[in-house]
């Protein structure tokens, strides 16, 4: 069974750099049939998407978060990774690691448990 | 940016109700949209995708139809479990997008 797990600091300073580890068990980052990815959710708020990456490295970033977002990945490791640079109190969200599959392996079918980051000083 | 609005924002029903959800997208996304189901404090789950495909392990009640720009998500007698807030998404083209969401609440 495929389980993704985040991990990373709950608490950032503003203009800081947020940065999350997801650690990916069950499966392999270095298939080619997925691509991984990122999700966010501030709190009571609706979802967005931050971006996603292949196994060779290939990226996608949502153009809203304007060149922020740096999403990487350790194939060795079974891990991808978040940064984001430059954060304030509009980044404060539940952050997801996903999968995703399908066509254009943007469905995402598996999540990970989500993680809260809270941007304050 | 493809736009995706749901409607209702919120809809009360009662246990055995028939309940359908739409989403409309703000150009053609031919069937490329994905239904989610999130419950308090988890992550959503993937329920319908490619518009009317039933994830493995989505109850049959669950159903999706529509292409283009319009879409529905349809359960057909709600359960006790089934009170949760449904987003639709977009996969067509990058940046990704959701819907704002419907909250379904018990009556």
């Amino acid at each position: 069974q495929l389980l993704l797990q985040e991990s990373g600091p709950g608490l950032v300073k503003p203009s800081e750099t947020l940065s999350l580890t997801c650690t990916v068990s069950g499966g392999s980052i270095s298939s080619s049939f997925y691509y991984w990815g990122w999700i966010r959710q501030p709190p009571g708020k609706g979802l967005e998407w931050i971006g996603s990456i292949y196994y060779t490295g290939s990226t996608y970033y949502n153009p809203s978060l304007k060149s922020r977002p740096t999403i990487s990945l350790h194939t060795a490791k079974n891990q991808f990774f978040l940064r984001l640079s430059s954060v304030t109190a509009a980044d404060t969200a539940v952050y997801y690691c996903v999968r995703g599959a399908g066509y254009n392996s943007l469905d995402f079918d598996s999540w990970g448990q989500g993680t809260l980051v809270t941007v304050s000083s | 940016d493809i736009q995706m609005t749901q409607s209702p924002s919120s809809l009360s029903a009662s246990v055995g109700d028939r309940v359908t959800i739409t989403c409309r997208a703000s150009q053609s996304i031919s069937t490329y949209l994905n239904w989610y189901q999130q419950k308090p404090g988890k992550a959503p789950d993937l329920l319908i995708y490619a518009a009317s495909s039933l994830q493995s392990g989505v109850p049959s009640r669950f159903s999706g139809s529509g292409s283009g720009t319009d879409f529905t998500l349809t359960i057909s007698s709600l359960q006790p479990e089934d009170f949760a807030t449904y987003y639709c998404q977009q996969s067509s083209s990058t940046p990704i997008t959701f819907g704002q969401g419907t909250r379904l609440e018990i009556k």
